[in-house]
C-alpha cells in the first residue's frame, strides 16, 4: 500500500515571494504518477502539476515547479512569485496505474499568501 | 475535453433519511470513476470506484453504496444516513490518455 505525507498543515508566504511545500511517499512500485492539487475555498479541486516518475525532469507549469527525487521519494512543490489567489489547501497525491489508477492523498498544507 | 457535473451542490438531510448523490460525465467513454468524502479540515478518502457499468469497488465499510446504471453516471447512496456521513462528496474521472484525475464541484452533506 501506497502513503503520502504532508509534514507542513500550514504555511504562510508573502506576495511576489516564493514557498515550497513538501510531501514524500512510500511505495514499492517503480512506475506511478505523482500529483499536486489545489483546493481554493470553492473546494473545487483543481489539478496544478503531474510528474511521471520515470521521467528525471522535474514538471514545471508557469510559476509552479517540482523537485522530484526518486530516490528520496520526495516530491515538493514551489510556488515562485506567489499571488494572494494561491491561497489554498494544496495536495500531494500518488497514482499507480495497476490499482486501477486510484489517488492516495496526503493530509494537505494550508497556504496562506499575505501582502 | 471532459466535463463532471454533480448534483445537488448542497444538501441537508435528517439522520435516518435516504442519500443520493449523481454524478455524470460528458466527454469521454468508458471512464473509470470515484467517490471520495472529504471531511472538514482534512484530505481525502476514497469510498468507491469504478471501472464499468455495474462494476463497483469499495474501498472502506460504511453507511454508504455506489451504483453505476450507465457508462458515464455514476451513483452513491444510503438507506439511513449517520451524523458521521456530513462531509464534502466529491466525483472524480480518469484522463486514461494522461493518467490523472480531475474532479467534479462536489456537494456538500451535512446530516443533522
Amino acid at each position: 500500500a501506497q502513503t503520502v505525507t504532508q509534514s507542513q498543515p500550514e504555511m504562510s508566504v508573502q506576495e511576489a515571494e516564493t514557498v515550497t511545500l513538501s510531501c514524500t511517499y512510500d511505495t514499492s512500485e517503480n512506475n506511478y504518477y505523482l500529483f499536486w492539487y489545489k483546493q481554493p475555498p470553492s473546494r473545487q479541486m483543481i489539478l496544478v502539476i503531474r510528474q511521471e516518475a520515470y521521467k528525471q525532469q522535474n514538471a514545471t507549469e508557469n510559476r509552479f515547479s517540482v523537485n522530484f527525487q526518486k530516490a528520496a521519494k520526495s516530491f515538493s512543490l514551489k510556488i515562485s512569485d506567489s499571488q494572494l489567489g494561491d491561497t489554498a489547501m494544496y495536495f500531494c497525491a500518488f497514482l499507480f496505474t495497476g490499482t486501477a489508477s486510484k489517488l492516495t492523498f496526503g493530509t494537505g498544507t494550508r497556504l496562506q499568501v499575505t501582502l | 475535453s471532459q466535463t463532471i457535473h454533480q448534483w445537488p451542490a448542497t444538501l441537508v438531510q435528517p439522520v435516518g433519511s435516504p442519500l443520493s448523490l449523481e454524478c455524470t460525465v460528458e466527454g469521454t467513454s468508458n471512464p473509470n470513476l470515484y467517490w471520495y468524502r472529504q471531511a472538514a479540515g482534512r484530505g481525502l478518502q476514497l469510498l468507491f470506484y469504478s471501472v464499468g457499468i455495474g462494476q463497483i469497488s469499495s474501498e472502506v465499510p460504511q453507511n454508504l453504496s455506489a451504483s453505476r446504471p450507465q457508462d458515464r453516471q455514476f451513483i452513491l447512496s444510503s438507506k439511513k444516513l449517520l451524523l458521521s456521513d456530513s462531509g464534502f462528496y466529491l466525483c472524480a474521472s480518469l484522463r486514461r490518455e494522461r493518467n490523472e484525475q480531475f474532479f467534479g464541484p462536489g456537494t456538500r452533506l451535512t446530516v443533522l
